[in-house]
């Protein structure tokens, strides 16, 4: 079972950033956070990781809180192209498969 | 230039009938996947290869049998197909297990 508590869905005007959180009190020391996407039809695209500080990309930012008990991915200016279902989720880098849980359904709004 | 191939993209059979579906991945990866996605868009792992040997097998029927004839490769065989067995099913790959994966674009089969 998913280890991560997300809200089924959310809404974001165009061009203005989207913050999803995410759930995951019972996170262990070394476990990540990480987040993929699913846009409608295709694979899952994967996002961004970290495990304990902020990170960013060309993509995102991943704000953890110090606890590490929730995590909150930024798109910071969105587009109609980023309309999906992204999915957050804790792992093991090199030693567990990616549980995928039911994610948040991001819907940009022109 | 795709990292992670599957064909077919669409895949409508008979019950009872034997299909396979291909995986390519041209990343250099050492660990490919196949996750099964049913029609209530749960997306859950099927099989996981570690350079050509099984590693993970989640309780899946054996009328699903995996095959990696190379580290590039994974192919999906399924038996006496069923109704059930209409689904999408992704692959992916990685350079670990666990690590950050790369997906194909599915193979949607539909089960008569």
């Amino acid at each position: 079972d998913a280890k991560t508590t997300q809200p089924p869905s959310m809404d974001c005007a165009e061009g203005r950033a989207a913050n999803l959180p995410c759930n995951h009190s019972t996170i262990s020391g070394n476990e990540y956070v990480y987040w993929y996407r699913q846009i409608h039809s295709q694979g899952p695209q994967y996002i961004i990781h970290g495990l304990k500080n902020n990170e960013t990309n060309e993509m995102a930012s991943l704000i953890i809180t110090e606890d590490r008990k929730s995590s909150t991915l930024i798109l910071p200016h969105a587009t109609l192209r980023d309309t999906a279902v992204y999915y957050c989720i804790v792992s093991l880098s090199g030693n567990t498969p990616l549980v995928f849980g039911k994610g948040t359904r991001l819907s940009v709004i022109a | 230039d795709t990292a992670v191939s599957q064909t077919p993209k669409y895949l409508v059979t008979q019950m009872g009938n034997d299909k396979s579906i291909k995986c390519e991945q041209n990343l250099g990866h050492d660990t490919m996947y196949w996750y099964k996605q049913d029609s209530k868009k749960f997306l859950k792992i099927m099989f996981s290869y570690n350079n050509k040997e099984l590693i993970i097998n989640e309780t899946v029927p054996n009328r699903f049998s995996p095959k990696s004839p190379d580290k590039a490769h994974l192919n999906l065989h399924i038996n006496s197909l069923e109704l059930g067995d209409s689904a999408v099913y992704f692959c992916a790959s990685s350079h670990n297990l666990g690590g950050t994966q790369y997906f194909g674009p599915g193979t949607r089969l539909l089960v008569l």
